[in-house]
């Protein structure tokens, strides 16, 4: 089973600030990555996917990864207070499941 | 509706009951999953489905009980229910099989409370 790594948290930002969350994982081989985000009470919602090395953009979030260092990340730019929650990496587990981190709980301060 | 649903949403029982979470999904999804969430351990995989009358074990199967008679339902049976059951359970469906093209789509949750 693959392993997915996570800093818990809680990390706070400033409202306006970059927000940078972090997830490393144990197999060289697994070429694709989500973040989902997890408001407190609710059900987790996938915001991005990876696949390639370097950087995806969406609005303002960017997805960077790094295979070779087995570590990807999720920035978000201009952080908002509706930004506070929890954000899950996922791994696709050889084809029969996703394996989750423990997950990064960000807090963006007004 | 179309999605995903979870009933009950909230469950009070008691240890040594029987307690079944229903899913249920309208996409006609080949894969479904069920993951327990607690504190500190994130979502861990209890058992999934990769079709009907197709299911395999995940992280944590032991003291659970799935069936899948119709692509469209998933059910989880706790068969004697323990305090250490005590959890958020989520069911989840993705088009087919885990990949970056076939994401992961939970339903609302189904928050257990074992007395």
């Amino acid at each position: 089973q693959k392993e997915v790594e996570q800093n818990s948290g809680p990390l706070s930002v400033p409202e306006g600030a970059i927000a940078s969350l972090n997830c490393t994982y144990s197999d060289r081989v697994s070429q694709s990555f989500f973040w989902y985000r997890q408001y407190s009470g609710k059900s987790p919602e996938l915001i991005m996917s990876i696949y390639s090395n370097g950087d995806k953009e969406d609005g303002r979030f960017t997805a960077q990864l790094n295979k070779a260092s087995q570590y990807v990340s999720l920035l978000i730019r201009d952080s908002q207070p509706s930004d506070s929650a929890t954000y899950l990496c996922a791994v696709p587990n050889y084809g029969q499941n996703f394996v989750f981190g423990p997950g990064t709980r960000l807090s963006v301060l007004p | 509706d179309a999605g995903i649903t979870q009933s009950p949403r909230y469950k009070i029982t008691e240890t040594g009951r029987q307690v079944t979470l229903m899913c249920h999904q309208t996409w006609s999804h080949s894969y479904m999953f069920w993951y327990r969430q607690d504190l500190g351990h994130g979502l861990r995989l209890i058992y999934y489905s990769a079709a009907a009358d197709i299911t395999d074990k995940g992280e944590v199967p032991d003291g659970y009980v799935v069936s899948r008679s119709k692509t469209e339902n998933f059910p989880l049976t706790l068969e004697s229910a323990t305090r250490s059951q005590t959890s958020v359970y989520f069911c989840a469906s993705s088009v087919g099989a885990p990949s970056g093209a076939n994401v992961l789509t939970f339903g609302a949750g189904s928050r257990l409370t074992v007395l």
